[in-house]
C-alpha cells in the first residue's frame, strides 16, 4: 500500500501530553517529517528525520518511529498548539506522500 | 530569511491553462529541489511536482502527470508550475515549498511561501 493513514482528530487537556501517529509501509525505509498547519496559514516543519526540530521549535515536540509507524509527541501541549498536523512519507515511487492530517484540539 | 513569494493563480475555465510562479529569496537558489504542494479548500496537503536543483529530473503526482510541467530559471531565482487541461478538481491553493536536501533526491519541506489560490470552474 502507498497510503500514510492519520487519525482525523485528536485532542488533549491543556499541559497535558498528546501523540499523533502516521502509518506507512514506507516508514520502515525513510524517516517521516511532521508539519503544523494553524488555521488560515501556510504550513510549518516541526520535526524531520530521526527527532529533529528546526529552530524556533520548541523542544516538547519529538518524535519516534516503531515499524512503519511515526509519532509525533507534544508533551505539555499549549493552546497555540490547537492546529492541523501533516506528516509525510514515500509513496511507491518514492515520490512524497502526505497523510490526511490530524486535527488537535486543545482543551 | 527564505522567502518564497507564489503568483500566478486565478479563476480558470475547465480545460484551459494558468502559469504559477515561485520568487525565491534569501538562499542559494541553486542549491535547493523545489516543490510545489497544493490543498483543495478543506482538505489535506497534496504533494504535486518537484524539480531538482538543477532542473535536471522532474517528478510529478500521478494526478497531475501530463498535464502540469514544473520548470525552474535559475537566473532568476524562480520555479514555475505550468498548468495544462485543467480540471475542477485542481481547485486548491497552490504552494511553493524548498527542499532541505542539497542533493538531488527528496528530503523534506523546510520553508513554505503562502500559497496563491487556483479556482477551476465554469
Amino acid at each position: 500500500s502507498s497510503e500514510v493513514t492519520q487519525d482525523p482528530a485528536v485532542s488533549v487537556a491543556l499541559g497535558q501530553t498528546v501523540t499523533i501517529t502516521c502509518l506507512g509501509d514506507k516508514l520502515k525505509n525513510f524517516y517521516a517529517s511532521w508539519y503544523q498547519q494553524r488555521p488560515g496559514q501556510a504550513p510549518r516543519l516541526v520535526l524531520y528525520g530521526k527527532n529533529n526540530r528546526p529552530s524556533g521549535i520548541p523542544d516538547r515536540f519529538s518524535g519516534s518511529y516503531s515499524r512503519n509507524t511515526a509519532s509525533l509527541t507534544i508533551t505539555g501541549a499549549q493552546a497555540e498548539d490547537e492546529a492541523d498536523y501533516y506528516c509525510n512519507s514515500r509513496d511507491r515511487n518514492a515520490n512524497p506522500l502526505f497523510g490526511g492530517g490530524t486535527k488537535l484540539t486543545v482543551l | 530569511q527564505v522567502q518564497l513569494v507564489e503568483s500566478g493563480g486565478g479563476v480558470v475555465q475547465p480545460g484551459k491553462s494558468l502559469r504559477l510562479s515561485c520568487a525565491a529569496s534569501g538562499f542559494t537558489f541553486i542549491s535547493h529541489g523545489l516543490h510545489w504542494v497544493r490543498q483543495a479548500p478543506g482538505k489535506g496537503l497534496e504533494w504535486v511536482a518537484y524539480i531538482w536543483y538543477d532542473g535536471g529530473n522532474k517528478y510529478y503526482a500521478d494526478s497531475v502527470k501530463g498535464r502540469f510541467t514544473i520548470s525552474r530559471d535559475n537566473s532568476q531565482n524562480t520555479v514555475f508550475l505550468q498548468m495544462n487541461s485543467l480540471r475542477v478538481e485542481d481547485t486548491a491553493l497552490y504552494y511553493c515549498a524548498r527542499d532541505a536536501s542539497l542533493l538531488g533526491t527528496t528530503d523534506y519541506f523546510d520553508h513554505w511561501g503562502q500559497g496563491t489560490p487556483v479556482t477551476v470552474s465554469s
